[in-house]
């Protein structure tokens, strides 16, 4: 059980380039988060999904774009990087349903510098 | 607007000196306050879910207490390898989204 992996740990984006940032849940979570960490800042929730094929915007979601085809998969693409999408990003997870709901667990986070 | 505040921004303790971090919170309908623990370039850890005022939780040597305005992470005799940055987050209720805090950052020296 490995819980939320995350791909890649680290990268260096040029300006105006384009990356998919990879996050996979194995705990059958229908609820996946993306946020974004900076220094000094708390945690900004970017996207989020309530399920396959279902996605919402945080608080901070221009310059992003997420989708969910499968309940395990909930990548992040950034289509034009910028500057001040130098971050440090964490993917979440947590179960819903029932009236119950879960603590969000987090995988270890991408690092993403834009030069 | 919900929000949360940490303090102080670091601490440094010695070995063994007990201490407190504060979590000032505003939200409208609570429901839980997370506490988590962040080590330097990994996630955060989960640690405590409090879900209503004076309701109290422990592990090892922290333990986690909740007002209707304030929640406090108690470290009693602290060891070296309790240095990490603790964060707050709050919940309002039917929401799924966190607020978080700034974190503190406990430094634990030998």
């Amino acid at each position: 059980n490995a819980g939320v992996t995350q791909t890649p740990k680290f990268r260096i984006l040029k300006i105006g380039q384009s990356m998919t940032l990879q996050c996979t849940q194995d705990m059958n979570h229908n609820y996946m988060y993306w946020y974004r960490q900076d220094p000094g800042m708390g945690l900004k929730l970017i996207y989020y999904s309530v399920g396959a094929g279902i996605t919402d915007k945080g608080e901070v979601p221009n310059g992003y774009n997420v989708s969910r085809s499968t309940t395990e998969d909930f990548p992040l693409r950034l289509e034009l990087a910028a500057p001040s999408q130098t971050s440090v990003y964490f993917c979440a997870s947590s179960y819903s349903g029932g009236g119950y709901q879960e603590t969000q667990y987090f995988g270890p986070g991408t690092r993403l510098l834009v030069l | 607007e919900d929000q949360v505040t940490q303090s102080p921004e670091a601490l440094r303790l010695q070995e063994g000196e007990s201490s407190s971090l504060n979590c000032s919170y505003t939200v409208s309908g609570l429901r839980g306050l997370f506490w988590y623990r962040q080590d330097p370039g990994k996630g955060p850890e989960f640690l405590f879910t409090l879900y209503s005022a004076g309701e109290e939780k422990e592990k090892e040597r922290l333990k986690a207490t909740l007002t209707k305005k304030e929640s406090f992470l108690h470290i009693t005799a602290p060891k070296p390898e309790d240095s990490a940055t603790y964060l707050c987050a709050v919940q309002r209720a039917g929401f799924q989204k966190l607020v978080f805090g700034t974190g503190t950052r406990l430094l634990v020296s030998p």
